[in-house]
């Protein structure tokens, strides 16, 4: 059973960079793409990106300008970079795993970080 | 459009059967996916590749596919799966690929 551990800081003042960490215990982590996904407060999900442990990544347009995701093989982790968030970056993050190709689908998921921001 | 397209909420009493739709170009030509989320728990996939159920999902989930719709059915609701459902595809129109979720639908159990 693969499980996923997040971390990272939950309260951030406007401007600020958001910085989240997850880690795999997955024995088959280079086998699939990686993911961030959040959830604003009340709202639906929205991907914001993928990484494979070749490094390759595809980012959300809407967010790509500001997101900045990477792997660290020998860790089994995955990071997410959100410079200058607002309050519209207020919500829930998910760490979950993709498939073995390129925007498949999410099999496990993180328990996912409450991240808010607020002056 | 590359967006996929849900119904806010589907209501059914116990015992009836629950369809929830989604409905987008992506779905022509890329696989649906579906999660059920209940309140502050992480999303879990009940359906994959259209009508693939996960891994100790009950029976009562089904998946289906017809042009650019996927529809999701509950035969025999219980009050358990009263829930939001997410369907997913992804855009691969372009040299960078990205991933769609619809809006959500809330099944509420009467």
């Amino acid at each position: 059973q693969v499980q996923i551990q997040q971390w990272g800081a939950g309260l951030l003042k406007p401007s600020e960079t958001l910085s989240l960490t997850c880690g795999v215990s997955d024995e088959s982590f280079s086998h699939f793409y990686w993911n961030w996904i959040r959830q604003p407060p009340g709202k639906g999900l929205e991907w914001i990106a993928e990484i494979y442990y070749s490094g390759r990544t595809n980012y959300n347009p809407s967010l790509k300008s500001r997101v900045s995701i990477s792997v660290d093989m020998s860790r089994k982790q995955l990071s997410l970079k959100l410079t200058s968030v607002t309050a519209a970056d207020t919500a829930v993050y998910y760490c979950a795993r993709g498939g073995g190709k390129s925007v498949e689908r999410f099999d496990f998921w993180g328990q996912g970080t409450l991240v808010t921001v607020s002056s | 459009s590359y967006e996929l397209t849900q119904p806010p909420s589907v209501s059914v009493s116990p015992g009836q059967t629950a369809r929830i739709t989604c409905s987008g170009d992506a779905l022509s030509n890329l696989y649906g996916y579906w999660y059920q989320q209940k309140p502050g728990q992480a999303p879990v996939m009940i359906i994959y590749k259209d009508n693939k159920r996960s891994s100790g999902i009950p029976e009562r989930f089904s998946g289906s596919s017809s042009g650019t719709t996927v529809t999701l059915t509950i035969s025999g609701v219980q009050a358990e799966d009263e829930a939001d459902y997410y369907c997913q595809s992804a855009d691969t129109r372009h040299t960078s690929y990205s991933v769609i979720f619809g809006g959500g639908t809330k099944l509420t159990v009467l």
